[in-house]
Protein backbone atom coordinates (compact mmCIF):
# COMPACT_ATOMS: atom_id res chain seq x y z
CA UNK A 1 0.00 0.00 0.00
CA UNK A 2 0.99 3.61 -0.62
CA UNK A 3 2.04 5.87 1.90
CA UNK A 4 2.99 9.35 1.95
CA UNK A 5 5.68 10.92 4.85
CA UNK A 6 5.70 14.72 5.82
CA UNK A 7 8.32 16.34 8.48
CA UNK A 8 8.60 17.99 10.89
CA UNK A 9 5.23 17.83 12.06
CA UNK A 10 5.45 20.82 13.61
CA UNK A 11 7.64 24.28 12.92
CA UNK A 12 8.14 27.50 14.10
CA UNK A 13 10.53 30.10 12.90
CA UNK A 14 11.19 33.54 12.98
CA UNK A 15 10.77 35.90 10.01
CA UNK A 16 13.19 36.20 7.32
CA UNK A 17 14.54 32.27 8.60
CA UNK A 18 14.95 29.57 5.69
CA UNK A 19 12.39 26.59 5.00
CA UNK A 20 12.80 23.38 4.12
CA UNK A 21 9.74 21.16 4.35
CA UNK A 22 10.15 17.41 2.81
CA UNK A 23 7.67 14.69 1.77
CA UNK A 24 8.19 11.48 0.63
CA UNK A 25 6.17 8.66 -0.81
CA UNK A 26 6.20 4.99 -0.53
CA UNK A 27 4.48 2.33 -2.97
CA UNK A 28 4.13 3.67 -6.08
CA UNK A 29 6.21 4.93 -8.56
CA UNK A 30 5.80 8.21 -10.86
CA UNK A 31 2.81 9.89 -8.65
CA UNK A 32 2.03 13.36 -9.22
CA UNK A 33 2.83 15.22 -5.98
CA UNK A 34 1.34 18.79 -4.83
CA UNK A 35 1.76 20.92 -2.12
CA UNK A 36 -1.48 22.52 -0.68
CA UNK A 37 -1.56 25.58 2.16
CA UNK A 38 -4.11 26.05 4.31
CA UNK A 39 -4.37 29.16 6.73
CA UNK A 40 -6.73 29.18 10.04
CA UNK A 41 -9.96 28.54 9.22
CA UNK A 42 -9.58 29.19 5.13
CA UNK A 43 -9.56 26.45 2.50
CA UNK A 44 -7.04 24.39 0.88
CA UNK A 45 -4.54 26.46 -1.33
CA UNK A 46 -2.73 24.75 -4.32
CA UNK A 47 1.07 26.23 -4.60
CA UNK A 48 2.72 23.63 -6.49
CA UNK A 49 2.00 20.10 -8.61
CA UNK A 50 5.00 18.24 -10.30
CA UNK A 51 4.05 15.50 -12.99
CA UNK A 52 7.82 14.06 -12.67
CA UNK A 53 11.10 15.00 -11.32
CA UNK A 54 11.91 18.56 -11.89
CA UNK A 55 8.67 19.13 -13.42
CA UNK A 56 7.21 22.28 -11.38
CA UNK A 57 4.17 24.37 -11.89
CA UNK A 58 4.03 27.18 -9.48
CA UNK A 59 0.17 28.52 -8.98
CA UNK A 60 0.95 31.16 -6.85
CA UNK A 61 4.00 33.98 -7.13
CA UNK A 62 5.16 34.58 -3.90
CA UNK A 63 8.32 33.52 -1.92
CA UNK A 64 8.01 29.70 -1.83
CA UNK A 65 9.67 27.10 -4.30
CA UNK A 66 9.34 23.61 -4.45
CA UNK A 67 11.74 20.93 -6.61
CA UNK A 68 11.61 17.51 -6.81
CA UNK A 69 15.00 15.64 -6.98
CA UNK A 70 13.46 12.20 -6.96
CA UNK A 71 10.67 10.77 -8.33
CA UNK A 72 8.88 10.18 -4.74
CA UNK A 73 10.34 13.23 -3.36
CA UNK A 74 9.05 16.94 -2.87
CA UNK A 75 10.49 19.48 -0.82
CA UNK A 76 9.21 23.03 -0.03
CA UNK A 77 11.45 25.75 0.70
CA UNK A 78 11.51 29.46 1.16
CA UNK A 79 15.05 31.58 1.50
CA UNK A 80 13.15 33.76 3.69
CA UNK A 81 9.80 33.86 5.38
CA UNK A 82 6.84 36.02 6.14
CA UNK A 83 4.40 36.55 8.92
CA UNK A 84 1.63 35.33 5.91
CA UNK A 85 3.75 31.79 5.45
CA UNK A 86 1.98 30.72 8.52
CA UNK A 87 -0.24 28.00 7.85
CA UNK A 88 -0.92 24.14 7.39
CA UNK A 89 1.49 22.54 4.81
CA UNK A 90 0.19 19.70 2.86
CA UNK A 91 2.16 17.28 0.66
CA UNK A 92 -0.30 14.95 -1.33
CA UNK A 93 0.32 12.38 -4.41
CA UNK A 94 -2.19 10.82 -7.19
CA UNK A 95 -3.63 12.76 -9.51
CA UNK A 96 -3.35 13.41 -13.06
CA UNK A 97 -5.60 13.45 -16.18
CA UNK A 98 -8.86 10.95 -16.09
CA UNK A 99 -9.78 9.29 -12.78
CA UNK A 100 -7.14 9.33 -9.83
CA UNK A 101 -7.62 9.93 -6.41
CA UNK A 102 -5.41 12.51 -4.37
CA UNK A 103 -4.43 11.25 -0.88
CA UNK A 104 -2.78 13.66 1.90
CA UNK A 105 -0.09 13.25 4.01
CA UNK A 106 -0.06 14.29 7.91
CA UNK A 107 1.02 17.80 7.54
CA UNK A 108 2.91 20.63 8.52
CA UNK A 109 1.71 22.98 10.77
CA UNK A 110 4.28 25.85 10.79
CA UNK A 111 4.26 29.54 12.55
CA UNK A 112 6.16 32.43 11.89
CA UNK A 113 6.70 34.36 14.50
CA UNK B 1 -16.52 32.94 -10.19
CA UNK B 2 -15.02 29.98 -7.72
CA UNK B 3 -13.94 26.63 -9.29
CA UNK B 4 -15.54 24.58 -6.37
CA UNK B 5 -18.34 25.76 -4.08
CA UNK B 6 -19.65 24.73 -0.75
CA UNK B 7 -22.32 25.93 1.36
CA UNK B 8 -19.91 27.05 4.59
CA UNK B 9 -22.30 25.94 7.56
CA UNK B 10 -22.15 24.80 9.95
CA UNK B 11 -24.42 22.57 9.60
CA UNK B 12 -25.85 20.77 12.47
CA UNK B 13 -28.16 17.06 13.19
CA UNK B 14 -28.90 15.15 15.50
CA UNK B 15 -27.48 11.43 16.31
CA UNK B 16 -29.07 9.35 13.30
CA UNK B 17 -30.17 11.70 11.10
CA UNK B 18 -29.39 12.02 7.68
CA UNK B 19 -26.79 14.51 7.21
CA UNK B 20 -26.65 16.00 3.37
CA UNK B 21 -24.02 18.24 2.23
CA UNK B 22 -23.62 19.96 -1.28
CA UNK B 23 -21.31 21.11 -3.61
CA UNK B 24 -21.41 22.62 -7.49
CA UNK B 25 -18.86 23.31 -10.05
CA UNK B 26 -18.23 25.38 -12.57
CA UNK B 27 -15.72 23.62 -15.01
CA UNK B 28 -17.44 20.96 -17.27
CA UNK B 29 -14.61 19.24 -17.90
CA UNK B 30 -14.64 17.80 -14.42
CA UNK B 31 -14.09 14.17 -14.92
CA UNK B 32 -13.65 12.77 -11.34
CA UNK B 33 -15.14 14.12 -7.65
CA UNK B 34 -14.42 13.76 -4.06
CA UNK B 35 -15.53 14.19 -0.86
CA UNK B 36 -12.55 14.43 1.74
CA UNK B 37 -13.34 14.46 5.57
CA UNK B 38 -11.29 16.98 7.60
CA UNK B 39 -10.68 16.57 11.61
CA UNK B 40 -9.55 20.02 13.45
CA UNK B 41 -6.26 19.56 13.60
CA UNK B 42 -5.78 16.92 10.82
CA UNK B 43 -5.14 16.54 7.35
CA UNK B 44 -8.00 15.89 4.41
CA UNK B 45 -8.78 11.98 4.39
CA UNK B 46 -10.59 10.62 1.60
CA UNK B 47 -13.94 9.39 2.21
CA UNK B 48 -16.11 9.22 -1.45
CA UNK B 49 -15.28 9.66 -5.08
CA UNK B 50 -17.47 9.24 -7.67
CA UNK B 51 -16.66 9.22 -11.55
CA UNK B 52 -20.19 8.44 -13.16
CA UNK B 53 -24.23 10.31 -13.05
CA UNK B 54 -25.80 9.01 -10.33
CA UNK B 55 -25.20 7.68 -6.61
CA UNK B 56 -22.58 5.40 -5.16
CA UNK B 57 -23.08 4.14 -2.10
CA UNK B 58 -20.15 3.26 0.42
CA UNK B 59 -21.39 1.71 4.15
CA UNK B 60 -23.51 4.74 5.15
CA UNK B 61 -22.27 7.21 2.87
CA UNK B 62 -23.37 8.03 -0.68
CA UNK B 63 -21.85 10.50 -3.11
CA UNK B 64 -24.82 11.66 -5.80
CA UNK B 65 -23.37 13.07 -8.91
CA UNK B 66 -25.45 15.45 -11.69
CA UNK B 67 -22.60 16.55 -14.66
CA UNK B 68 -25.74 18.26 -16.24
CA UNK B 69 -26.44 20.32 -13.40
CA UNK B 70 -22.78 20.50 -12.48
CA UNK B 71 -23.88 19.26 -8.54
CA UNK B 72 -22.46 16.71 -6.12
CA UNK B 73 -23.33 15.75 -3.24
CA UNK B 74 -22.60 13.39 0.07
CA UNK B 75 -25.26 11.89 1.82
CA UNK B 76 -24.52 10.21 5.46
CA UNK B 77 -26.67 8.49 7.02
CA UNK B 78 -27.39 7.21 11.04
CA UNK B 79 -24.74 10.28 11.62
CA UNK B 80 -22.94 9.80 14.56
CA UNK B 81 -20.90 12.34 16.72
CA UNK B 82 -17.74 10.72 15.41
CA UNK B 83 -19.12 12.25 11.66
CA UNK B 84 -18.34 15.28 12.92
CA UNK B 85 -16.07 17.30 10.74
CA UNK B 86 -15.53 19.34 7.91
CA UNK B 87 -16.32 18.00 4.50
CA UNK B 88 -14.23 19.65 1.48
CA UNK B 89 -15.65 18.66 -2.02
CA UNK B 90 -13.42 18.63 -4.55
CA UNK B 91 -13.58 17.90 -8.83
CA UNK B 92 -10.44 16.85 -11.19
CA UNK B 93 -10.88 18.42 -14.39
CA UNK B 94 -7.27 17.92 -15.26
CA UNK B 95 -3.83 17.53 -13.71
CA UNK B 96 -5.09 19.71 -10.55
CA UNK B 97 -7.72 19.29 -8.19
CA UNK B 98 -10.04 22.14 -7.02
CA UNK B 99 -11.07 22.50 -3.71
CA UNK B 100 -14.42 23.79 -1.95
CA UNK B 101 -13.76 25.46 1.49
CA UNK B 102 -15.83 22.87 3.18
CA UNK B 103 -18.61 22.35 5.34
CA UNK B 104 -18.20 22.10 8.55
CA UNK B 105 -20.65 19.07 10.33
CA UNK B 106 -21.54 18.86 14.02
CA UNK B 107 -23.87 15.71 15.26
CA UNK B 108 -25.62 16.76 17.98
CA UNK B 109 -25.44 13.40 21.00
Amino acid sequence: SQTIHQWPATLVQPVGSPLSLECTVEGTSNPNLYWYRQAAGRGLQLLFYSVGIGQISSEVPQNLSASRPQDRQFILSSKKLLLSDSGFYLCAWGGGRGYYEQYFGPGTRLTVT
Amino acid sequence: QKEVEQNSGPLSVPEGAIASLNCTYSDRGSQSFFWYRQYSGKSPELIMFIYSNGDKEDGRFTAQLNKASQYVSLLIRDSQPSDSATYLCAVNPGNQFYFGTGTSLTVIP
